[in-house]
């Protein structure tokens, strides 16, 4: 079975630029997630979708985050602009949320933002 | 608002017992997991228990849950050098879906 996919690995930019991240989900996976990791720190949640529909975006910051998945399917984030401390590891989950499963979260490698 | 707490850092030999402390505050807490991060990878999960288990056993691994404390541990035992990574404590809220993550416990494994 496929992992989450994610892309790409690692960019670099200067404050004020834009970027965008994209996240394929595991087959099937109904709930995908964005969560943000500054070095030292735990994953923080940003967005969670449930097929194409927001769950919970309160901890975006929606001044210059954007989200979507349409088609259900896969997904962007999207920083515009970017600020320096914008600089971490974007994270992208899935999970299949059915009932009587344990809830388990499968991770992408992540996507690696240095903001200059 | 839901919290979750971790010591920073543990330092232990190889084939010595670790131990990595959770603490939490949802009360609605429905699962709780254990994530082992490596270095430029992502998080894997490497196991969970539900919120009505005392404790859990999977190998080399045992999770004790104290819901009363709101105290999570985990126990790695006979650690061994490839066990050295960053271990997460999460938390699945019963009342409102989110997962949230401790800030990481990096485990050092000396020869």
């Amino acid at each position: 079975e496929a992992g989450v996919a994610q892309s790409p690995r690692y960019k670099i930019i200067e404050k004020r630029q834009s970027v965008a991240f994209w996240c394929n989900p595991i087959s099937g996976h109904a709930t995908l997630y964005w969560y943000q990791q500054i070095l030292g720190q735990g994953p923080k949640l940003l967005i969670q979708f449930q097929n194409n529909g927001v769950v919970d975006d309160s901890q975006l910051p929606k001044d210059r985050f954007s989200a979507e998945r349409l088609k259900g399917v896969d997904s962007t984030l999207k920083i515009q602009p970017a600020k320096l401390e914008d600089s971490a590891v974007y994270l992208c989950a899935s999970s299949s949320r059915l009932a009587g499963d344990n809830g388990e979260l499968f991770f992408g490698e992540g996507s690696r933002l240095t903001v200059l | 608002g839901e919290d979750v707490e971790q010591s920073l850092f543990l330092s232990v030999r190889e084939g010595d017992s670790s131990v990595i402390n959770c603490t939490y505050t949802d009360s609605s807490s429905t699962y709780l997991y254990w994530y082992k991060q490596e270095p430029g990878a992502g998080l894997q999960l490497l196991t969970y228990i539900f919120s009505n288990m005392d404790m859990k056993q999977d190998q080399r691994l045992t999770v004790l849950l104290n819901k009363k404390d709101k105290h999570l541990s985990l126990r790695i035992a006979d650690t061994q050098t490839g066990d050295s990574a960053i271990y997460f404590c999460a938390v699945l809220s019963g009342n409102t879906g989110k997962l949230i993550f401790g800030q990481g416990t990096t485990l050092q494994v000396k020869p």
